[in-house]
């Protein structure tokens, strides 16, 4: 079975300061994707970044940015220069390579301290 | 291009009554999946449908059903409401299976159950 686990409910970072929010998953499958999606609160989930598990390097996306760990199925999400608009819950997915069925975390609830 | 689009936005029942969602994707898109979104645990996966068919199913009783139009929209429906089924609907889009095609969701419908 595939699980997603969030360990951390909530988190809070300074503006323009860096946040890691962290993502584990189970897996007994070597092709899959990952993503995070951010959800504000007009409650809009909306892509953050993917990450396709044959691929070594980490993928990024302005101030935004991964750590994959293949061997360990971690797949953090860094958020460099946080804005005030980074503010929201914070969701990690899996999804297999076939099939369109996704699996979430529990998410992780940011916020940022003007 | 327009994103996907749910209606309605809130809806109240009572215990017992039925209810149905409405999704209409993103033009192109031919997968509608939904999602049950809940406090406790995160987002759920009901079902997905591609061309009119579905083509997975979560573990859900089958008072959730849905269905699929040639125009790619779909309907999720629930009978016989439970206070348990108060929760955040979603539903989202993709272009293809398969790949690492996102999920584009729309804003949900809140479910309320009295």
């Amino acid at each position: 079975a595939q699980t997603v686990t969030q360990s951390q409910p909530e988190m809070s970072v300074q503006e323009a300061e860096t946040v890691t929010l962290s993502c584990t998953y189970d897996t007994s499958e070597s092709d899959y994707y990952l993503f995070w999606y951010k959800q504000p609160p007009s409650r809009q989930m909306i892509l953050v970044i993917r990450q396709e598990a044959y691929k070594q390097q980490n993928a990024t996306e302005n101030r935004f940015s991964v750590n994959f760990q293949k061997a360990a199925k971690s797949f953090s999400l860094k958020i460099s220069d946080s804005q005030l608009g980074d503010a929201a819950m914070y969701f990690c997915a899996y999804r297999l390579y076939t099939g369109n069925q996704f699996y979430f975390g529990t998410g992780t609830s940011l916020t940022v301290i003007p | 291009k327009a994103g996907v689009t749910q209606t309605p936005r809130y809806l109240i029942k009572t215990r017992g009554q039925q209810v149905t969602l409405s999704c209409s994707p993103i033009s192109g898109h031919r997968s509608v999946s939904w999602y049950q979104q809940t406090p406790g645990q995160g987002l759920q996966f009901l079902f997905e449908y591609f061309s009119e068919t579905q083509r997975n199913k979560g573990n859900f009783p089958g008072r959730f059903s849905g269905r699929q139009f040639s125009n790619s929209r779909s309907e999720m429906n629930v009978s016989t409401l439970e206070l348990g089924d108060s929760a955040l609907y979603l539903c989202a889009s993709s272009f293809a299976q398969g790949r690492n095609s996102p999920l584009h969701f729309g804003n949900g419908t809140r479910l309320t159950v009295t």
